[in-house]
C-alpha cells in the first residue's frame, strides 16, 4: 500500500510569490491534515480536511489556504510568500472513522521543503 | 488543550533500553497519548499510543501513570537507527474530529 505522497519535495520561491503544494493520502483515508515545521516553532497545525470540507484550522493568517478534492487528494496554497514561510510542510492522512475510534492515527508524508528567498 | 513537556535531549548506549519521559499533567479523561518519531528531514513516524493502560508493540512499550499525568516511552534495545526526535502528543477531540497537539520533542542520540 502506497504511503502519503507529497510533491514537490523541494521548492524555492521568492518573496511575494505564491506556491501550491500537493498531497496524495493513503488509499481509503478520508482526512488530510497539514502541518508547518520550523526549527523555532516546531510542528504547528495548519488545517484539516475531510470530505472536501475544512473541519479544523490552526492559528495561521489567511494567506494559508487549502482544499481537498473528491478523491481525498489535497492541496495547500500560500500566497504573498514571506521569508518566515520557509519551512518543511508536512501532510498527514488518516482513516477518520469517527471520534470513538481508538486506533485512529496519522500517517505522514516526507514533506515539502519550502525556501523563500 | 492539553500540552506535553519533554526533555530536549537524551543519550542512550546502543543495546540498552531508552526511556523517554513525557509530562501531560493537563490531559483530560478521553484524550489519548501518542508517540511519534522523526528522523532527519522525514515525516514523523507512528510508534505507539494509549489511553490509560500500558501498551506494547513490536517497536516500543508505553507506560502511562495511573493518574495519566505522565508517560514513558521505552525502546527496549536501542540501536543507532533509533537516533531521532521523539514527540509525545496528546490527541484531543475537536469539531467532529481530532487535533494532535505536538510537544517540542526529545532528541535521542544512541551512542555506539
Amino acid at each position: 500500500k502506497a504511503g502519503v505522497t507529497q510533491t514537490p519535495r523541494y521548492l524555492i520561491k521568492t518573496r511575494g510569490q505564491q506556491v501550491t503544494l500537493s498531497c496524495s493520502p493513503i488509499s481509503g483515508h478520508r482526512s488530510v491534515s497539514w502541518y508547518q515545521q520550523t526549527p523555532g516553532q516546531g510542528l504547528q497545525f495548519l488545517f484539516e480536511y475531510f470530505s472536501e470540507t475544512q473541519r479544523n484550522k490552526g492559528n495561521f493568517p489567511g494567506r494559508f489556504s487549502g482544499r481537498q478534492f473528491s478523491n481525498s487528494r489535497s492541496e495547500m496554497n500560500v500566497s504573498t510568500l514571506e521569508l518566515g514561510d520557509s519551512a518543511l510542510y508536512l501532510c498527514a492522512s488518516s482513516l477518520a472513522r469517527g471520534q470513538t475510534d481508538p486506533n485512529e492515527k496519522l500517517f505522514f508524508g516526507s514533506g515539502t521543503q519550502l525556501s523563500v528567498l | 488543550d492539553a500540552k506535553t513537556t519533554q526533555p530536549p535531549s537524551m543519550d542512550c548506549a546502543e543495546g540498552r533500553a531508552a526511556n523517554l519521559p513525557c509530562n501531560h499533567s493537563t490531559i483530560s479523561g478521553n484524550e489519548y497519548v501518542y508517540w511519534y518519531r522523526q528522523i532527519h528531514s522525514q515525516g514523523p513516524q507512528y510508534i505507539i499510543h494509549g489511553l490509560k493502560n500500558n501498551e506494547t508493540n513490536e517497536m516500543a512499550s508505553l507506560i502511562i501513570t495511573e493518574d495519566r499525568k505522565s508517560s514513558t516511552l521505552i525502546l527496549p534495545h536501542a540501536t543507532l537507527r533509533d537516533t531521532a526526535v521523539y514527540y509525545c502528543i496528546v490527541r484531543v477531540a475537536a469539531s467532529g474530529t481530532y487535533k494532535y497537539i505536538f510537544g517540542t520533542g526529545t532528541r535521542l542520540k544512541v551512542l555506539a
